[in-house]
């Protein structure tokens, strides 16, 4: 049963265009979300969180869009660029916190040059 | 000055065989994880340690064994491991009482099975 859902396993997008990668969730208590980005041989790094008391968050290049009614959520990376090439994580929380984070599966980006 | 170590980042064992991974953190968190990611690439929580003390075992075997001497110190002793065991571990920590802190992951071990 998938609390988290990356529907996307890969998306493929030009130097200095729009990525945007989403991620759907099913249980109504998870309150926090994050995103995790990670390169081969690397462990996951944090990347952008959001609450559930909010809609968006921005952070440079980086924003996550949050639609609680729709129990969705999608990273928007603007402009893209090559060393974003990576598996980006969705993950989620019920206690607004990092313990018992359920992730998706990751989609891998590819930033063409 | 790595903030989340852990060693061996590759194991390759023998059905039948017990095995350990260790880590490290030097955050000060008071949380540490383990993690698991299968062949189908979910992550997903075996074990949480907060301040040495269990508070999340999911449905876990008996074999796998946590044991956190310290609260930056969180090892993973497996026994008698099976082919179903092979997949990449991940060590974490956080603050768990500071809302929102996120996960802090090391680079992974990857245990291989034959």
């Amino acid at each position: 049963d998938q609390q988290v859902k990356q529907n996307s396993p890969s998306l493929s997008v030009q130097e200095g265009r729009i990525s945007i990668l989403n991620c759907d969730y099913t249980n109504s208590m998870f309150d926090y979300f994050l995103w995790y980005k990670k390169y081969p041989a690397e462990g996951p790094t944090f990347l952008i969180s959001i609450s559930s008391i909010k809609d968006k968050n921005e952070d440079g290049r980086f924003t996550v869009f949050l639609n609680k009614s729709a129990k969705h959520l999608s990273l928007h990376i603007v402009p893209s660029q090559p060393g974003d090439s990576a598996v980006y994580f969705c993950a989620a929380s019920a206690q607004g916190g990092s313990e018992k984070l359920v992730f998706g599966k990751g989609t891998k980006l590819t930033v063409n040059p | 000055d790595t903030a989340v170590s852990q060693t061996p980042k590759y194991l390759v064992t023998q059905m039948g065989n017990d095995k350990s991974i260790k880590c490290e953190q030097n955050l000060g968190h008071d949380t540490m994880y383990w993690y698991k990611q299968d062949s189908k690439k979910f992550l997903k929580i075996m074990f949480s340690y907060n301040n040495k003390e269990l508070i999340i075992n999911e449905t876990v075997p008996n074999r796998f064994s946590p044991k956190s001497p310290d609260k930056a110190h969180l090892n993973l002793h497996i026994n008698s491991l099976e082919l179903g065991d092979s997949a990449v571990y991940f060590c974490a920590s956080s603050h768990a009482l500071k809302r929102g802190s996120p996960l802090h992951f090391g680079n992974g071990t990857r245990l291989t099975v034959t």
